[in-house]
């Protein structure tokens, strides 16, 4: 069974760029997440999707952060303008509920210049 | 208000002994779920073990153990005979249930390294 696929794995923009990161979860999972790594830091939730609908995005800066998940099922999140604190590891999730274990992707590690 | 503590940064474990791994955690919800989560130095979360709230045993999955003592808010991560690919970092995490709206915290993560 393939895991969450995350792409791309680094991405290196310079601020004020705009960035996309696209997730395909695992099939048959209703529940998508979206966290952000700093480095030595455990992950925070940005946005929580049950299907196509986002139930969970009060930690999502809204201002330049946005998301989607089309059809329930892969996601795009997206950061327009990006700022150098924006650089860290975005990490993709999925569960098959949002009661059971969650399973990662690789992440895609941003840099901001 | 949710919260979940590792109060230790590093830890230190000699090749085929046993270590424990801390993690409190605070919670007003009733039901919830603790969650530990293995990250290598490539990146990748690994998830290890689940130990729900009413659950009357500790979990276990081959090597990891869950200590769970609920009267102490705690949820220890034991690893048995530990090997030198068990050095990473590890997370705890929670989630609550329907009164917190199944939101998952986790926390600072304890960098665990296993000696040769």
């Amino acid at each position: 069974e393939a895991g969450v696929v995350q792409s791309p794995r680094y991405k290196i923009i310079e601020k004020k760029q705009p960035v996309a990161f696209w997730c395909n979860p695992i099939s048959g999972h209703n529940t998508l997440y979206w966290y952000l790594q700093n480095l030595g830091q455990g992950p925070e939730l940005l946005i929580r999707y049950e299907n196509e609908e986002a139930v969970d995005d009060s930690q999502l800066p809204k201002d330049r952060f946005s998301a989607e998940r089309l059809k329930g099922v892969d996601s795009t999140l997206k950061i327009q303008p990006a700022e150098l604190g924006d650089s860290a590891v975005y990490l993709c999730a999925s569960s098959y509920s949002r009661q059971t274990e969650a399973f990662f992707g690789q992440g895609t590690r941003l840099t901001v210049v | 208000a949710q919260k979940i503590t590792q109060t230790q940064p590093g830890m230190f474990v000699q090749e085929k002994e046993a270590v424990t791994l801390d993690c409190t955690y605070d919670t007003s919800d009733p039901s919830y779920g603790l969650f530990w989560y293995k990250q290598p130095s490539s990146g990748e979360m690994i998830f290890l073990i689940y130990q729900g709230s009413y659950d009357q045993q500790n979990a276990t999955e081959g090597r990891y153990s869950l200590n769970f003592q609920k009267a102490r808010k705690s949820a220890n991560l034991v690893i048995s005979a530990s090997q030198l690919g068990d050095s990473a970092m590890y997370f705890c995490a929670m989630r609550e249930g329907y009164t917190g709206g199944f939101k998952t915290i986790f926390g600072a993560g304890t960098r665990l390294f296993v000696k040769a």
